[in-house]
């Protein structure tokens, strides 16, 4: 295993509330990853991280916010959660020695 | 910005029979590309990559690929497929900023 960590697994809210995704690695990964996979989409890059404090965004991260405070923690978080964000976020970190990503096991979000 | 593309939406083959996926990609450098595969409900899984030298890679669980750069593609093959290769199927393309760019995927359907 990576390693790779995240919570909540499953998480069901309203409309509105702010929802904040955690993901956690074990393994001083510099470059850590969220994304979003939707049916027909594959998966798309909501935020990245490549370092402490450091991040950027992807190709689609209108709607949301992420923040690393230290190494081993990148946060996801939906300020105000809508209904086009129901999806599976997948967290991901990268190998610096072999250049892939590994992947958590996936949040299911459903915004009601 | 790179892009992949995913001609099949989904492939029905059967069990023992060969197997080929297509995958296009657009990106102006020499690409770092990847295969992944998602068992259902599970999180994601690297069959293999290509970063540089002999054109024909070799994965996991009898799968290659082929970067032909001619042609911008990198098209996935098993000789002879297993029940338990029922899958989803993603083909990524990496940029030098380490970001990584997925397609919709291939569902792989395994028929006795």
């Amino acid at each position: 295993d990576a390693g790779i960590t995240q919570s909540p697994r499953h998480k069901v809210t309203e409309t509105g509330t702010p929802v904040t995704l955690r993901c956690h690695q074990t393994e001083n990964h510099r470059y850590m990853y969220w994304y979003r996979q939707d049916p027909g989409h594959g998966l798309r890059l909501i935020h990245y991280s490549y370092g402490v404090k450091d991040t950027d965004k992807g190709e689609v991260s209108d709607g949301y916010s992420v923040s690393r405070s230290k190494t081993e923690d990148f946060l996801l978080t939906l300020e105000s959660a809508t209904s086009s964000q129901t999806s599976v976020y997948f967290c991901a970190i990268r190998s610096e020695s072999t250049g892939e990503l590994f992947f958590g096991e996936g949040s299911r979000l459903t915004v009601l | 910005a790179q892009s992949v593309t995913q001609p099949d939406i989904h492939i029905t083959v059967s069990e023992g029979a060969s197997l080929e996926l297509r995958c296009n990609y657009s990106y102006g450098a020499t690409p770092y590309l990847f295969w992944y595969v998602q068992s259902p409900g599970q999180g994601l899984q690297l069959l293999l990559k290509y970063f540089s030298g002999d054109t024909l890679v070799q994965g996991i669980k009898g799968f290659e690929a082929e970067f032909k750069r001619s042609q911008s593609s990198f098209n996935l093959r098993k000789p002879s497929v297993h029940w338990s290769d029922a899958a989803e199927y993603f083909c990524a393309v990496g940029s030098n900023d380490y970001k990584l760019s997925f397609g919709a995927g291939t569902t792989v359907t395994v028929r006795a």
